[in-house]
């Protein structure tokens, strides 16, 4: 199993800045998956984070606008640059093992204003 | 890619009813099958799967079926209870060396009334 400890849970933030939000994971792992979740909406993921090579995106998300770090097996952080009212999403970090069960932090839910 | 529709996506139950959700898949080759509970404020939480060798899988009150010749997978609840309230996530994807990413299904609320 994996617990992965997602920070900051919720943050309020103005047009055009930029969040990072972090993950911290209790064992090593190849990959990290980043998600969004628009209110009321599945799941959609943003990009897979290898450690030690670049993050892989999905079609729609660029990095640009999503950078990714991975400096280990541990860590990973999504930072979401020049915000608009439209990022306003919960994001979720997540792993998963070869074929186990995927395991998620807690969401970080951001608002743009 | 692998496309997953879920039905329906909202379900209202009394308490000590039955709930079943159920989703189809678009890729042959998915051969897992999750099944997530989120509750308001969490990170989706597993609560049952199934891989594709195994037809039925039944967790107490939780059950799960699978048709692959028709390429859908079901969640059945029993005996429902107010703390089983929360918006559940089907996924597919494929199994194995490495690690793959899961494709959701658009989710579920389930609301359990008492």
């Amino acid at each position: 199993s994996a617990v992965i400890s997602q920070k900051p849970s919720r943050d309020i933030c103005q047009r055009g800045t930029s969040l990072t939000i972090q993950c911290q994971v209790d064992s090593q792992v190849t990959m990290m998956f980043w998600y969004r979740q628009q209110p009321g909406q599945s799941l959609t993921l943003i990009a897979t984070a290898n450690q030690g090579s670049e993050a892989t995106y999905e079609s729609g998300f660029v990095i640009d606008k999503f950078p990714i770090s991975r400096p280990n097996l541990t860590f990973s952080t999504l930072t979401v640059s020049n915000m608009s009212p439209e990022d306003s999403s919960i994001y979720l970090c997540s792993t998963r093992q070869g074929d186990t069960e995927a395991f998620f932090g807690q969401g970080t839910r951001l608002t743009v204003v | 890619g692998e496309n997953v529709e879920q039905h329906p996506s909202t379900l209202s139950v009394q308490e000590g009813d039955s709930a079943v959700i159920k989703c189809t898949y678009s890729d042959s080759a998915s051969n897992y099958f999750p099944w997530y509970k989120q509750e308001l404020g969490k990170g989706p939480q597993l609560i049952i799967d199934i891989r594709s060798n195994v037809g039925e899988k039944k967790d107490q009150r939780i059950a799960v079926t699978l048709n692959k010749t028709a390429k859908h997978f079901s969640l059945h609840i029993t005996e429902t209870q107010p703390e089983d309230s929360a918006v559940y996530f089907c996924a597919a994807s494929l199994s194995g060396a490495g690690s793959y990413q899961l494709t959701f299904g658009k989710g579920t609320k389930l609301s359990v009334i008492p």
